[in-house]
């Protein structure tokens, strides 16, 4: 079947760096997306990695690992805003996304 | 990035009517439409795909009688929530995705529906 892993909630102070990680099995792969969604909003797109390695924009950084069925999300220099549900999603081989349930991180001054 | 917009942002119906939620691609030919709900504290749920002219695909357990999907055009689908109740309550959102550029998809801002 397909899955896609990462932790329920998280919590981390201003200023700081945040890794939230990601497992996922999937029917064929197709890249791996991160996307951002504060509460009452729609997500909105952060990363897409397909290939292995460190992608870096801004302070958020995405890594994938494809042998091991891993990606995680790298925030840095936290602000409050970044105060939002982080969502993980997997591109199968139908170009469908496979959804994870979402990391609240919470940011604490 | 391309821009998907989802029409009303917010409406409140009475058991029984139906509401019509909008998702227009703005700038970019979209031959693929998703339509999901999201729960409080959920995750997405994809309710079902549709494509430019042929019938919607349904995921298992949706009701395609209930949840009326039309992708007329290349810019524009339509989710038709008939007979509403209660517990159709939720976050509606659309995405849509770029003919050109398969592996990118675009959110609209969500409905949300509360029905009483």
């Amino acid at each position: 079947g397909q899955n896609i892993d990462q932790p329920t909630e998280m919590t981390a102070t201003e200023g700081a760096i945040v890794q939230i990680n990601c497992t996922y099995q999937t029917s064929g792969f197709n890249g791996l997306f991160w996307y951002q969604q504060h509460a009452g909003e729609a997500p909105t797109f952060l990363s897409y990695n397909v290939l292995d390695g460190l992608e870096e924009k801004g302070r958020f950084s995405s890594f994938l690992s494809r042998s091991k069925g891993y990606s995680y999300l790298l925030l840095k220099e936290l602000q409050m805003k970044d105060s939002a549900s982080y969502l993980c999603a997997g591109m199968d081989s139908n170009y469908q996304l496979i959804w994870g349930a979402g990391t609240k991180l919470i940011i604490k001054p | 990035g391309a821009v998907v917009s989802q029409h009303p942002s917010w409406v409140i119906c009475k058991s029984g009517t139906s509401v019509k939620i909008e998702c227009r691609s703005l700038d970019f030919q979209a031959t693929t439409m998703f339509w999901y709900r999201q729960f409080p504290k959920q995750s997405l749920m994809l309710m079902a795909t549709s494509n430019e002219g042929s019938k919607a695909t349904y995921e298992q357990g949706v009701e395609k009688d209930k949840f009326l999907i039309n992708h007329a055009s290349l810019t524009l689908s339509t989710l038709t929530v008939t007979s509403a109740h209660p517990e159709d309550s939720s976050f509606y959102i659309c995405s849509a995705r770029d003919s050109e550029f398969i592996t990118e998809a675009f959110f609209g801002q969500g409905t949300r529906l509360t029905v009483v």
